[in-house]
Protein backbone atom coordinates (compact mmCIF):
# COMPACT_ATOMS: atom_id res chain seq x y z
CA UNK A 1 0.00 0.00 0.00
CA UNK A 2 1.51 3.44 -1.19
CA UNK A 3 1.87 5.65 2.28
CA UNK A 4 2.80 9.05 3.15
CA UNK A 5 3.19 9.89 6.66
CA UNK A 6 4.37 13.62 7.05
CA UNK A 7 5.82 14.39 10.65
CA UNK A 8 7.49 17.92 12.73
CA UNK A 9 4.56 20.08 12.70
CA UNK A 10 3.89 22.00 15.37
CA UNK A 11 2.78 25.96 16.66
CA UNK A 12 6.65 28.20 16.47
CA UNK A 13 6.83 31.79 16.93
CA UNK A 14 7.55 34.26 14.16
CA UNK A 15 10.86 34.37 12.61
CA UNK A 16 12.00 30.29 13.73
CA UNK A 17 12.40 27.24 12.10
CA UNK A 18 10.85 24.10 11.63
CA UNK A 19 11.57 20.70 9.64
CA UNK A 20 8.76 18.87 8.19
CA UNK A 21 9.57 14.98 6.98
CA UNK A 22 7.75 12.79 5.30
CA UNK A 23 7.93 9.06 5.08
CA UNK A 24 7.31 7.46 1.87
CA UNK A 25 6.34 3.72 1.75
CA UNK A 26 4.92 1.18 -0.89
CA UNK A 27 6.53 2.27 -4.00
CA UNK A 28 10.12 3.42 -5.31
CA UNK A 29 10.24 7.06 -3.48
CA UNK A 30 13.59 7.34 -5.67
CA UNK A 31 11.60 6.96 -9.12
CA UNK A 32 9.10 10.02 -8.53
CA UNK A 33 9.59 13.50 -8.02
CA UNK A 34 7.74 14.97 -5.20
CA UNK A 35 5.57 18.13 -4.16
CA UNK A 36 5.11 20.32 -0.75
CA UNK A 37 1.40 21.80 -0.92
CA UNK A 38 -0.35 23.64 1.73
CA UNK A 39 -3.60 24.76 2.94
CA UNK A 40 -4.13 27.85 4.97
CA UNK A 41 -7.19 27.47 7.42
CA UNK A 42 -10.15 27.70 5.57
CA UNK A 43 -8.64 27.97 2.12
CA UNK A 44 -7.75 26.21 -0.93
CA UNK A 45 -4.52 24.63 -1.97
CA UNK A 46 -1.31 26.10 -2.65
CA UNK A 47 1.89 24.48 -3.80
CA UNK A 48 5.04 25.01 -2.02
CA UNK A 49 8.25 23.29 -3.75
CA UNK A 50 8.85 20.38 -5.99
CA UNK A 51 11.97 18.32 -6.04
CA UNK A 52 13.01 16.17 -9.13
CA UNK A 53 13.58 12.28 -7.95
CA UNK A 54 17.27 12.19 -7.78
CA UNK A 55 17.28 15.72 -5.68
CA UNK A 56 19.10 17.77 -8.44
CA UNK A 57 16.26 19.93 -9.02
CA UNK A 58 14.25 21.99 -6.84
CA UNK A 59 11.74 24.80 -7.40
CA UNK A 60 9.68 27.05 -5.47
CA UNK A 61 6.74 29.66 -5.42
CA UNK A 62 7.99 33.03 -4.50
CA UNK A 63 7.00 33.89 -1.49
CA UNK A 64 9.27 31.01 -0.05
CA UNK A 65 12.15 30.93 -2.28
CA UNK A 66 15.51 31.78 0.49
CA UNK A 67 13.37 30.71 3.49
CA UNK A 68 12.11 26.97 2.42
CA UNK A 69 14.74 24.13 1.29
CA UNK A 70 13.07 21.05 -0.21
CA UNK A 71 15.62 18.18 -0.26
CA UNK A 72 15.09 14.45 0.13
CA UNK A 73 17.10 11.26 1.37
CA UNK A 74 16.62 8.20 -1.18
CA UNK A 75 18.21 5.82 1.05
CA UNK A 76 15.71 6.44 3.93
CA UNK A 77 12.53 6.73 1.47
CA UNK A 78 11.98 10.55 3.22
CA UNK A 79 11.10 14.16 1.86
CA UNK A 80 11.64 17.13 4.03
CA UNK A 81 11.06 20.56 4.19
CA UNK A 82 13.09 22.86 6.00
CA UNK A 83 11.38 26.35 6.45
CA UNK A 84 13.34 29.52 8.41
CA UNK A 85 12.72 32.85 9.21
CA UNK A 86 8.47 31.65 9.47
CA UNK A 87 5.97 34.21 9.28
CA UNK A 88 2.26 34.07 10.23
CA UNK A 89 0.81 33.85 6.54
CA UNK A 90 3.29 30.15 6.73
CA UNK A 91 0.34 28.38 9.06
CA UNK A 92 -1.60 25.72 7.49
CA UNK A 93 -1.85 22.29 6.73
CA UNK A 94 1.30 21.19 4.59
CA UNK A 95 0.67 18.19 2.62
CA UNK A 96 3.60 15.80 0.79
CA UNK A 97 2.64 14.53 -2.48
CA UNK A 98 3.97 12.55 -5.30
CA UNK A 99 4.69 14.64 -8.96
CA UNK A 100 1.61 12.43 -10.35
CA UNK A 101 -0.43 13.50 -7.66
CA UNK A 102 -1.45 9.85 -6.79
CA UNK A 103 -0.53 9.76 -3.21
CA UNK A 104 -1.00 12.28 -0.85
CA UNK A 105 -0.15 12.76 3.02
CA UNK A 106 -2.70 13.05 5.84
CA UNK A 107 -0.52 16.59 6.73
CA UNK A 108 0.98 18.30 9.07
CA UNK A 109 0.02 21.28 10.53
CA UNK A 110 2.04 24.14 10.91
CA UNK A 111 1.06 27.20 13.03
CA UNK A 112 3.45 30.66 13.06
CA UNK A 113 2.29 32.85 16.09
CA UNK A 114 4.21 34.41 19.50
CA UNK B 1 2.25 33.34 -12.55
CA UNK B 2 -0.91 31.27 -14.18
CA UNK B 3 -4.02 31.87 -12.83
CA UNK B 4 -6.80 28.87 -12.78
CA UNK B 5 -10.09 30.55 -12.68
CA UNK B 6 -12.63 27.98 -11.69
CA UNK B 7 -16.49 28.61 -11.93
CA UNK B 8 -18.95 28.63 -10.48
CA UNK B 9 -17.62 28.90 -7.13
CA UNK B 10 -20.12 26.62 -5.62
CA UNK B 11 -22.94 24.65 -7.21
CA UNK B 12 -25.92 23.02 -5.63
CA UNK B 13 -26.99 19.61 -6.96
CA UNK B 14 -29.56 17.50 -6.31
CA UNK B 15 -28.39 13.36 -6.10
CA UNK B 16 -28.38 11.95 -9.65
CA UNK B 17 -28.11 15.65 -11.24
CA UNK B 18 -24.74 15.95 -13.77
CA UNK B 19 -22.66 18.96 -12.86
CA UNK B 20 -19.72 20.65 -14.71
CA UNK B 21 -17.11 23.08 -13.50
CA UNK B 22 -14.90 25.35 -15.57
CA UNK B 23 -11.31 25.91 -15.30
CA UNK B 24 -9.77 28.59 -17.60
CA UNK B 25 -6.31 29.21 -17.50
CA UNK B 26 -4.03 32.71 -18.12
CA UNK B 27 -1.71 31.00 -20.55
CA UNK B 28 -2.43 28.04 -22.89
CA UNK B 29 -1.51 24.53 -20.70
CA UNK B 30 0.12 22.67 -23.63
CA UNK B 31 4.04 22.17 -22.44
CA UNK B 32 6.34 21.98 -25.03
CA UNK B 33 6.28 18.15 -24.82
CA UNK B 34 3.17 18.29 -25.89
CA UNK B 35 1.77 16.89 -23.06
CA UNK B 36 -0.63 19.40 -20.83
CA UNK B 37 -0.19 18.95 -17.44
CA UNK B 38 -4.18 19.88 -16.08
CA UNK B 39 -5.13 17.80 -12.89
CA UNK B 40 -8.29 17.47 -11.25
CA UNK B 41 -8.74 16.43 -7.58
CA UNK B 42 -11.63 16.41 -4.88
CA UNK B 43 -11.03 17.00 -1.05
CA UNK B 44 -13.76 15.59 0.65
CA UNK B 45 -14.05 17.28 4.17
CA UNK B 46 -11.77 16.78 6.67
CA UNK B 47 -9.61 14.33 3.84
CA UNK B 48 -6.36 15.22 2.33
CA UNK B 49 -6.64 16.03 -1.44
CA UNK B 50 -7.79 12.83 -4.36
CA UNK B 51 -6.64 12.95 -7.70
CA UNK B 52 -9.66 12.66 -9.88
CA UNK B 53 -7.98 13.22 -13.72
CA UNK B 54 -4.57 13.73 -14.83
CA UNK B 55 -3.27 14.79 -18.27
CA UNK B 56 -7.23 16.21 -18.93
CA UNK B 57 -8.98 13.82 -19.59
CA UNK B 58 -7.49 10.14 -17.98
CA UNK B 59 -8.86 9.18 -15.31
CA UNK B 60 -6.93 8.04 -12.12
CA UNK B 61 -7.00 4.32 -11.01
CA UNK B 62 -10.28 3.54 -9.48
CA UNK B 63 -12.26 6.77 -10.51
CA UNK B 64 -15.70 5.92 -11.36
CA UNK B 65 -16.49 6.52 -15.32
CA UNK B 66 -19.27 9.30 -14.01
CA UNK B 67 -16.05 11.57 -13.98
CA UNK B 68 -15.05 13.18 -17.38
CA UNK B 69 -12.35 15.20 -18.06
CA UNK B 70 -11.82 17.79 -21.30
CA UNK B 71 -10.63 20.43 -22.96
CA UNK B 72 -7.40 21.82 -24.56
CA UNK B 73 -5.40 25.14 -24.74
CA UNK B 74 -6.84 27.32 -21.82
CA UNK B 75 -10.48 25.99 -21.18
CA UNK B 76 -10.80 22.73 -19.14
CA UNK B 77 -13.56 21.09 -17.86
CA UNK B 78 -14.73 18.57 -15.30
CA UNK B 79 -18.13 16.86 -15.91
CA UNK B 80 -19.68 14.41 -13.14
CA UNK B 81 -23.02 12.69 -14.36
CA UNK B 82 -25.04 11.42 -11.77
CA UNK B 83 -23.54 12.60 -8.69
CA UNK B 84 -23.54 10.45 -5.67
CA UNK B 85 -23.08 11.28 -1.72
CA UNK B 86 -19.45 10.50 -2.19
CA UNK B 87 -18.61 13.04 -4.58
CA UNK B 88 -19.45 16.23 -2.29
CA UNK B 89 -16.28 18.32 -1.49
CA UNK B 90 -14.25 21.19 -3.32
CA UNK B 91 -12.81 19.97 -6.50
CA UNK B 92 -9.90 21.81 -7.51
CA UNK B 93 -8.34 21.93 -10.99
CA UNK B 94 -4.31 22.02 -10.67
CA UNK B 95 -1.68 22.95 -13.43
CA UNK B 96 1.87 21.40 -13.50
CA UNK B 97 3.27 23.09 -16.98
CA UNK B 98 4.56 26.25 -15.97
CA UNK B 99 6.38 27.04 -13.05
CA UNK B 100 5.15 28.13 -10.31
CA UNK B 101 2.46 25.47 -10.42
CA UNK B 102 -0.76 26.63 -9.25
CA UNK B 103 -4.56 25.53 -8.03
CA UNK B 104 -7.77 27.47 -9.00
CA UNK B 105 -9.60 28.63 -6.10
CA UNK B 106 -11.97 25.71 -5.71
CA UNK B 107 -15.56 24.45 -6.70
CA UNK B 108 -17.55 23.69 -3.94
CA UNK B 109 -20.23 20.88 -4.46
CA UNK B 110 -22.97 20.27 -1.62
CA UNK B 111 -26.39 19.03 -1.96
CA UNK B 112 -29.52 21.04 -2.97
Amino acid sequence: EVQLVESGGGLVQPGRSLKLSCAASGFTFSNYGMHWIRQAPTKGLEWVASISPSGGSTYYRDSVKGRFTISRDNAKSTLYLQMDSLRSEDTATYYCATDLGDAWGQGASVTVSS
Amino acid sequence: DVVLTQTPVSLSVTLGDQASISCRSSQSLEYSDGYTYLEWYLQKPGQSPQLLIYGVSNRFSGVPDRFIGSGSGTDFTLKISRVEPEDLGVYYCFQATHDPYTFGAGTKLELK
